[in-house]
């Protein structure tokens, strides 16, 4: 069974461009969760997303967005970047919605964004 | 919303000596607790969870960890670790509907 899968993995942009990060979910989870991974924040969330629904919201500006498809498949955008959103941005996966008894996240190997 | 923490940002034992990581939950009901592990530059693995029932769980890698509702703990150890545990462990608390939060992370160090 395939795991999470994240792209790209690596990834390095200037302030002021965009980028979109790619997460495909294990086969038949319905739950796409984001999260931010920097040294001196730890894991911040960001959205989730249900049945193509965004769920939950965590205390990110309104540059950081995201979607899903009918296909489970979630992208996440962050628009005018600054130095700041240099960090691992992570994806997750669950049956059910993250944090409830289905809710079991699975993790992929994270996307590495640089920005000078 | 529910809030979780991890006292120790950072521990070192040595090889082959016991473990315990400590993780502090806040939440008015009974939460789900999870323990993840993180190795450099990877993304995070399950060791652990707890739903209900048994206070006491086992997980993968020779890790336990036990819920104690009087104290909102869940507390993760292991009676001998290898040096392949060195890692950072993150400790997670669910609320049903809510999304899944968690701790800032303890940074394990294993001696030879």
């Amino acid at each position: 069974k395939a795991g999470v899968t994240q792209t790209p993995r690596y990834l390095i942009k200037t302030r002021g461009q965009q980028v979109t990060l790619s997460c495909s979910p294990i086969s038949g989870h319905r739950s796409v969760s984001w999260y931010q991974q920097t040294p001196g924040q730890g894991l911040q969330f960001l959205f989730e997303y249900f049945s193509e629904t965004q769920r939950n919201k965590g205390n990110f500006p309104g540059r950081f967005s995201g979607r899903q498809f009918s296909n489970s498949r979630s992208e996440m955008n962050v628009s005018t970047l600054e130095l700041g959103d240099s960090a691992l941005y992570l994806c997750a996966s669950s049956k059910g919605l993250a944090g409830s008894n289905t809710g079991e996240l699975f993790f992929g190997e994270g996307s590495r964004l640089t920005v000078l | 919303a529910q809030s979780v923490t991890q006292p120790d940002i950072h521990i070192t034992v040595s090889e082959g000596a016991s473990l315990e990581l400590r993780c502090n939950y806040s939440y008015g009901a009974t939460p789900y607790l999870f323990w993840y592990v993180q190795s450099p530059g990877q993304g995070l693995q399950l060791l652990l969870k707890y739903f209900s029932g048994d206070t006491l769980v086992q997980g993968i890698k020779g890790f336990e960890a036990e819920f104690k509702r009087s104290q909102s703990s869940f507390n993760l150890r292991k009676p001998s670790v290898h040096w392949s545990d060195a890692a950072e462990y993150f400790c997670a608390v669910g609320a049903g509907s809510n999304d899944m939060r968690f701790g800032a992370g303890t940074r394990l160090t294993v001696k030879p």
